[in-house]
This record gives C-alpha cells, sequence and structure tokens, in this order.
C-alpha cells in the first residue's frame, strides 16, 4: 500500500523568504502526486500534480515542485512567500491501478506561518 | 460553473443521532470520493462511488457507516446512531475519470460535524 510523509508539521518564514515543504512517497510503481492547501475551515485546492513527463512542475500561485524519483520525494517550493500563502499544504499520491485504484493517500499536512 | 458542493456545512447531532451528509459532484463527473478529516490529522479515505456502485468501501468503518451514489440526485454520506468519535470533517471530491491519475479530484467544501 502507498504512503505519505510529511516530515515537517509546522513551518515559519518570514514573508519574502523561500519555502520548500517536503513530502516523501512510499509506492512500488510510479505515482501520481499531488500538492493541495487548505485554509482554514476551507475545502482544499489544488496547487499542482505531477502524472509524467517532466520532472519539475508549475502550479498556481507561483508554487513548483519537484518529482525525484531516486529519493522518493515530491517537495514543494516558493521562491518568495507572501502572507496570503499561510495555511496547511497537503501532499498526496494516487495510483492508476490495483486495489487502491481511485483512491489519493494524504499526508499528516504541513502548517505554513507567514510572519511580516 | 460551480464546484464541488456539499451540505450542510455545519451539522450538529447528538449521540445516537443518524447524521445524513450530501455532496453534489462538479458538471461532468461521475466519480465521488468522501474523505474524513480528524482533528489535527490529514484526510483519509472513506469510500469511492460511481453511479450507483460502489467501487472501493476499504476506508469505511464496517458499522454504523453507509454510502450511496444513486442514478439522480447527489451523493449521501449516511452515519447512524453517532459517537463523538464521529465529530470530523466530511470531504467530498468528485472527478471526472476513477483514478487518482488524470482523473484529478476537486474537493468539495466539507462538512464539519460535531456530536454531542
Amino acid at each position: 500500500a502507498q504512503s505519505v510523509t510529511q516530515p515537517d508539521i509546522h513551518i515559519t518564514v518570514s514573508e519574502g523568504a523561500s519555502l520548500e515543504l517536503r513530502c516523501n512517497y512510499s509506492y512500488g510503481a510510479t505515482p501520481y502526486l499531488f500538492w493541495y492547501v487548505q485554509s482554514p475551515g476551507q475545502g482544499l485546492q489544488l496547487l499542482l500534480k505531477y502524472f509524467s513527463g517532466d520532472t519539475l512542475v508549475q502550479g498556481i500561485k507561483g508554487f513548483e515542485a519537484e518529482f525525484k524519483r531516486s529519493q522518493s520525494s515530491f517537495n514543494l517550493r516558493k521562491p518568495s512567500v507572501h502572507w496570503s500563502d499561510a495555511a496547511e499544504y497537503f501532499c498526496a499520491v494516487g495510483v492508476a491501478g490495483g486495489t487502491s485504484y481511485g483512491k489519493l493517500t494524504f499526508g499528516q499536512g504541513t502548517i505554513l506561518t507567514v510572519h511580516p | 460553473n460551480a464546484g464541488v458542493m456539499q451540505n450542510p456545512r455545519h451539522l450538529v447531532r447528538r449521540r445516537g443521532q443518524e447524521a445524513r451528509l450530501r455532496c453534489s459532484p462538479m458538471k461532468g463527473h461521475s466519480h465521488v470520493y468522501w474523505y474524513r478529516q480528524l482533528p489535527e490529522e490529514g484526510l483519509k479515505f472513506m469510500v469511492y462511488l460511481q453511479k450507483e456502485n460502489i467501487i472501493d468501501e476499504s476506508g469505511m468503518p464496517k458499522e454504523r457507516f453507509s454510502a450511496e451514489f444513486p442514478k439522480e440526485g447527489p451523493s449521501i454520506l449516511r452515519i447512524q446512531q453517532v459517537v463523538r468519535g464521529d465529530s470530523a470533517a466530511y470531504f467530498c471530491a468528485s472527478s471526472k475519470k476513477g483514478t487518482g491519475g488524470p482523473g484529478e479530484q476537486f474537493f468539495g467544501p466539507g462538512t464539519r460535524l460535531t456530536v454531542l
């Protein structure tokens, strides 16, 4: 079965600083990888996804993520954080076949706090 | 161009009552997924449905929980005889295809269930 680990429960950065949120997955084949963002009391919004092809994926709001198969990682990055980026971020993995077909497995989430 | 709709947004029940959560997928989507988010945790997959079919219910508790997605109308997640441990946010997602792959999932705003 697939699994996702987000090692950092809480990250604090200053506005304008760069950001990297870590995500490691466990899955035997090529996974489908996602980053979602959740603001307090809200649903999840998709930031970006990786299915195949170029391992550097661009998303909305200036975010990007890089798939590294050798490290089983899909870290999320942003060069300059804005106060509005404060939220909780979830990494997720999906599979295209087998008994887990259709469902997403989420990491525990990383809460991002942005200081002015 | 409405997104995934869930109602009610907030639901309060007393122990032993029934909770009914509704989800209307995005237009053109025929696949629905339910996830539960307990406090301080990530989302956990519960069930995956297509119209009139349950595809994967591996994440559903064996008792008191049921889900349906009828030919007409919204998907319903039903919790009978609720207990305090059922208090959580329940999210519905929909996709065009039944996969975590190219058929990316779009999430609703969630229903926050509180059991007194």
